[in-house]
């Protein structure tokens, strides 16, 4: 069974640092990796996804990796701002089977 | 474009009463999703469409039913709502090629 795991559970920084969320997953045969954010209170929003035949991909000040052999994806915010605030949730797609498996969150508190 | 519409937004039932979750999307996508989001929990899989005609049981599908009405439309029914669902419930749809998911921005609901 699949089990995505996101370290750390919660972090604060100053504003205008650079950081960096980790995600573990436990079987590399995934499809694609997503990365999400969720306001308090709202749905998620989609920020960034990448196919398992990349190994990154980039918005804005947003950079999210992928190593599938080592079941490992980064999320990387340049610059942070506060309204970076929000919990971010890693998820998978196991190849062949369209369900997500979602992380356990990091929720991030840039303080101004 | 919409994405993905989710209605109601909020509602507040008592015990065995029943309600259909309306989920509409308008981004041709073949698969849709229903999840619920509960504190400490995350988010989990209640059922799911792969395509038109079909559904499958999720993680959590005990207590619910679902109807994959058209492409366009997957609606999730309580038939005797119970204290335990209440919950925050998230409709998603899929891009089948390239995989990336679409969330509503969801329905809290309160059984009392």
């Amino acid at each position: 069974k699949q089990e995505v795991t996101q370290i750390p559970a919660a972090l604060s920084v100053p504003e205008g640092e650079n950081l960096v969320l980790n995600c573990s997953f436990t079987d590399s045969a995934i499809y694609n990796l997503q990365w999400f954010r969720q306001d308090p209170g709202k749905g998620l929003t989609s920020l960034l996804l990448i196919q398992s035949s990349q190994r990154e991909q980039t918005s804005g000040r947003l950079n999210a990796s992928l190593d599938k052999s080592s079941g490992r994806s980064t999320l990387y915010i340049a610059a942070s701002q506060p309204g970076d605030s929000a919990t971010y949730l890693c998820a998978v797609v196991r190849g062949g089977n369209e369900k997500l498996t979602f992380g356990t969150g990091t929720r991030l508190t840039i303080i101004p | 474009n919409a994405g993905v519409t989710q209605t109601p937004k909020f509602q507040v039932l008592k015990t065995g009463q029943s309600m259909t979750l309306q989920c509409a999307q308008d981004m041709n996508h073949n698969s849709m999703y229903w999840y619920r989001q509960d504190p400490g929990m995350g988010l989990r899989l209640i059922y799911y469409s792969a395509s038109e005609g079909t559904t499958d049981k999720g993680e959590v599908p005990n207590g619910y039913n679902v109807s994959r009405l058209n492409k366009r439309e997957f609606s999730l029914r309580l038939e005797s709502a119970a204290p335990s669902q209440t919950s925050v419930y998230f409709c998603a749809s899929s891009d089948r090629d390239r995989g990336g998911y679409t969330f509503g921005s969801g329905t809290r609901l309160t059984v009392v």
